[in-house]
């Protein structure tokens, strides 16, 4: 089985409806990590967390917020889905006693009409 | 300046010949320095990290660290047709513990028979 998987792995959705993305890993890595990707601008930080109660702002987090449910469960929600928000997102986490290395999930390919 | 910056191709070497991947980074306290790939609609998948000046080397991948020139680079010797993929640089923009990586747009390799 993956270390990282997310669900759902392809959303259809339309303007201004309320998506949750769910990201879910094995690893026992303690820091969790959203980006979302488009094409020519590489991966940008939504949100991190490095513990349960640890949540964080990255560089593009309006319009999204996120959930730390236990270690290992880490959601990130788009409250009213906005078209410009089609991109392929996905989660990652890291080793807190380990050297900054991420581990991605399969991503999330949404697309708001 | 952006923080991490690559060239990002397209870059076209034949099969048999060495890949030569740069990207340069902002900040002089960074510490970690990684190279992913990325086939098309996949998730990033870790190839080489680096921490210390000089030269890593692992199988055909070799990576290069300078940090008086902020430069890092990733040398694919005997490229194959399965090497063509996106590689992205990742660089723990501020510092050892912070936790956080910033990652370059992509550089978009294309390895031709």
């Amino acid at each position: 089985d993956a270390d990282v998987t997310q669900t759902p792995r392809n959303r259809i959705t339309k303007t201004g409806k309320r998506i949750m993305l769910e990201c879910s890993q094995t690893k026992g890595h303690d820091r969790m990590y959203w980006y979302r990707q488009d094409p020519g601008l590489g991966l940008r930080l939504i949100y991190y967390s490095f513990d349960v109660k640890d949540i964080n702002k990255g560089e593009i987090s309006d319009g999204y917020s996120v959930s730390r449910q236990a270690q290992a469960k880490f959601s990130l929600s788009l409250e009213s889905a906005i078209p410009n928000q089609t991109a392929l997102y996905f989660c990652a986490t890291s080793d807190l006693r380990g050297s900054d290395t991420q581990y991605f999930g399969p991503g999330t390919r949404l697309t708001v009409l | 300046q952006k923080e991490v910056e690559q060239n990002s191709g397209p870059l076209s070497v034949p099969e048999g010949a060495i890949a030569s991947l740069n990207c340069t980074y902002s900040d002089r306290g960074s510490q970690s320095f990684f190279w992913y790939r990325q086939y098309s609609g996949k998730s990033p998948e870790l190839i080489m990290s680096i921490y210390s000046n000089g030269d890593k080397e692992d199988g055909r991948f070799t990576a290069q660290l300078n940090k008086a020139s902020q430069y890092v680079s990733l040398l694919i010797r005997d490229s194959q047709p399965s090497d063509s993929a996106t590689y992205l640089c990742a660089v723990n923009i501020g510092g050892t513990s912070y936790g956080k990586l910033t990652f370059g747009q992509g550089t978009i390799l294309t390895v031709h028979p």
